[in-house]
């Protein structure tokens, strides 16, 4: 058990429809980012909270959000979904809001659109 | 389990022999590179990384050597166990986008009892 958690694991939804993905990160981190991992583009980064402030963006979605809330857990919103959606979303957390060390990621929520 | 990286390259080993998995990253400016194992069904774990003033790094039976002339980094596994069947990523890290990691596609490591 890394220590960060995911929720749920897996979700099977149809085109169209809204999701919500959450991210408890290890106790004591305060940055959580969110990465894609599907079969032909590898792990891709979303995008970070630090602290509750947004602090860096990646290859983000316009109908891709998300949100870090006061407790540190934090929520990627996921709307009007699409085939290729379909992925393994991660979320990783670490204690500052650089990588200097590397994060730890959490195992994953496998998200299937049809 | 997930099912990650099904058209990656595959590296098969025997148990017991030193594994070298290679990674060839984009970016002359990256200074900090990771090697992540990822299991299936399981998140990326971090192994061993290295900093790019640093031409080898040694951790517990593996070594990561990092060639920036042709921005090469390799991870050599000794004595290869069952256990190690995963799939690897480096990772590389430039200071100025110091919150996030570029990945690479990965190599499906594959220990044959």
């Amino acid at each position: 058990d890394s220590g960060v958690t995911q929720t749920p694991k897996h979700l099977i939804t149809a085109t169209g429809q809204r999701v919500t993905l959450r991210c408890s990160p290890r106790s004591g981190d305060l940055s959580v980012y969110w990465y894609q991992q599907s079969l032909d583009q590898g792990l891709q980064f979303l995008i970070q909270y630090y602290n509750g402030e947004e602090r860096a963006k990646g290859n983000i979605l316009e109908r891709f959000s998300a949100q870090q809330f006061p407790d540190l857990h934090s929520e990627l919103n996921l709307s009007s979904l699409e085939l290729g959606d379909s992925a393994l979303y991660f979320c990783a957390s670490s204690r500052s809001s650089a990588t200097n060390y590397g994060y730890t990621f959490g195992s994953g929520t496998r998200l299937t659109v049809v | 389990g997930e099912s990650v990286g099904l058209h990656l390259p595959t590296l098969s080993v025997q148990e017991g022999d030193n594994s070298i998995i290679n990674c060839a990253y984009s970016n002359s400016a990256s200074d900090y590179f990771i090697w992540y194992k990822q299991e299936s069904g399981k998140g990326p774990q971090f192994i061993i990384d290295i900093r790019s003033n640093m031409d080898k790094r040694q951790g517990q039976r593996v070594t990561v050597l990092l060639n920036k002339t042709v921005k090469h980094l390799s991870l050599q596994i000794a004595a290869t166990q069952p256990g190690d069947s995963a799939v690897y990523f480096c990772a590389e890290n430039i200071k100025k986008d110091f919150n996030k990691f570029y990945f690479g596609s990965g190599t499906k490591l594959n220990v044959k009892p």
